[in-house]
């Protein structure tokens, strides 16, 4: 099982509607988690970070945590075409060590 | 305004060259980062350094060596043994999750 897993996308929706991005893990004792969003040919922003189980809102960026299922989802809601980029979860999958990133998944939002 | 400052920006390499990456930072974080990221891949962990005069290999460090002499710099060195080193290289402090350069795209002439 990889590390850190998301579904390469591209991952389309409609402007307006909710996008879903999902998030497995392999550490169990992992303890936080991080979204970042990554505009084509720039480096990488960090919009969310988790701790706890349940959702974490911020804006229009929900993230949500299900440490027993191993999964991290982020939530973007009105979704909009700047939102077009492509999401990394990254994790620290083996205790206090760098982050360790998933490939990240495209979104497309279509006006 | 705080932050972490890469360059160049873009870099080319001619085969057989070793060229250094510069990265310099004023946020005061003692744990700093380098990622390579290849087109449709996700990052990966070059080296990183948690406290000055001290660094540690990732999980790709073969042909690349740093130093950490000072807090505020951590420069990656691309060596000629680094058979594919076209990519975008990424550096990072550590915050609550981490702060990114902008980047440096290296390519290989």
């Amino acid at each position: 099982q990889k590390e850190v897993e998301q579904n390469s996308g591209p991952l389309s929706v409609p402007e307006g509607a909710i996008a879903s991005l999902n998030c497995t893990y392999s550490d169990r004792g992992s303890q936080s988690f991080f979204w970042y969003r990554q505009y084509s040919g720039k480096s990488p922003e960090l919009i969310m970070s988790i701790y706890s189980n349940g959702d974490k809102e911020d804006g229009r960026f929900t993230a949500q945590l299900n440490k027993a299922s191993q999964y991290v989802s982020l939530l973007i809601r009105d979704s909009q075409p700047s939102d077009s980029a492509t999401y990394l979860c990254a994790v620290p999958v083996r205790g206090n060590t760098p982050l360790v990133f998933g490939k990240g998944t495209r979104l497309s939002v279509i006006a | 305004d705080g932050g972490i400052t890469q360059s160049p920006k873009y870099l080319f390499r001619k085969e057989g060259q070793n060229v250094t990456l510069s990265c310099e930072q004023n946020l005061n974080h003692d744990a700093m980062y380098w990622y390579r990221q290849d087109p449709g891949q996700g990052l990966r962990l070059i080296y990183y350094s948690q406290i000055v005069n001290d660094f540690q290999k990732g999980d790709i460090a073969e042909g690349y060596s740093v130093s950490r002499e000072k807090k505020e710099s951590f420069p990656l060195t691309v060596t000629s043994a680094q058979k594919n080193p076209t990519a975008f290289y990424l550096c990072a402090s550590k915050a609550d999750g981490y702060t990114f350069g902008s980047g440096t795209r290296l390519t290989v002439v």
